[in-house]
């Protein structure tokens, strides 16, 4: 059974530039949330989406957006990119909207320079 | 504002020993906990989780929780080098998104 595969794995980007990470969650499972996880913050929450709506968002700037298709693989933009915005994002899927636990993927390294 | 807390660490025990990790969580309502491993520059493997008070057992490693003192804690029995990693404790209120505590840093010493 594939896990959660998360794309691109690395990336470097300039201030101001924006960029577009992907993740295609476990097969069967319809809910896909996205973290930041940065040496001095943790793990923080940026959105949950389940079937293709936002349901949860946490306390990130609408720099920070995302989406969900039909087939469940989600992506997130972040928009005018800042030197702070450097981290790993981590996408997690599950069966059901925040329930059970989370499966993550290898994340994506997002380095601004 | 939702809070898990752990302790940084790092947390060194010698192999073969019992490591306790502990973490406690602010919301009451928090109903779920969950136990997750990181191994440096990999991303978060579930390990465990808990739903109701008591202990819950799975091979080497137990969690506790203790709702009245919004408390929980992973035990790993025999410890061993590979269980080196940080251990990130989560909450989750239903209906709610997962707040995950800072983690702490163990340290099996051969």
């Amino acid at each position: 059974k594939a896990g959660v595969t998360q794309t691109p794995r690395y990336l470097i980007k300039t201030r101001g530039q924006q960029v577009t990470l992907s993740c295609s969650p476990i097969s069967g499972h319809r809910s896909v949330s996205w973290y930041q996880q940065t040496p001095g913050q943790g793990l923080q929450f940026l959105f949950e989406y389940f079937s293709e709506t936002q349901r949860n968002k946490g306390n990130f700037p609408g720099r920070f957006s995302g989406r969900q298709f039909s087939n469940s693989r989600s992506e997130m933009n972040v928009s005018t990119l800042e030197l702070g915005d450097s981290a790993l994002y981590l996408c997690a899927s599950s069966r059901g909207q925040n329930t059970g636990e989370l499966f993550f993927g290898e994340g994506s390294r997002l380095t601004v320079l | 504002q939702k809070e898990v807390e752990q302790n940084s660490g790092p947390l060194s025990v010698p192999e073969g020993a019992i490591a306790s990790l502990n973490c406690t969580y602010s919301d009451r309502g928090s109903q779920s906990f969950f136990w997750y491993r990181q191994y440096s520059g990999k991303s978060p493997e579930l390990i465990m989780s808990i739903y109701s008070n008591g202990d819950k057992e799975d091979g080497r490693f137990t969690a506790q929780l203790n709702k009245a003192s919004q408390y929980v804690s992973l035990l790993i029995r025999d410890s061993q080098p590979s269980d080196s990693a940080t251990y990130l404790c989560a909450a989750l209120l239903y209906g709610q998104n997962f707040v995950f505590g800072p983690g702490t840093r163990l340290s099996v010493l051969p």
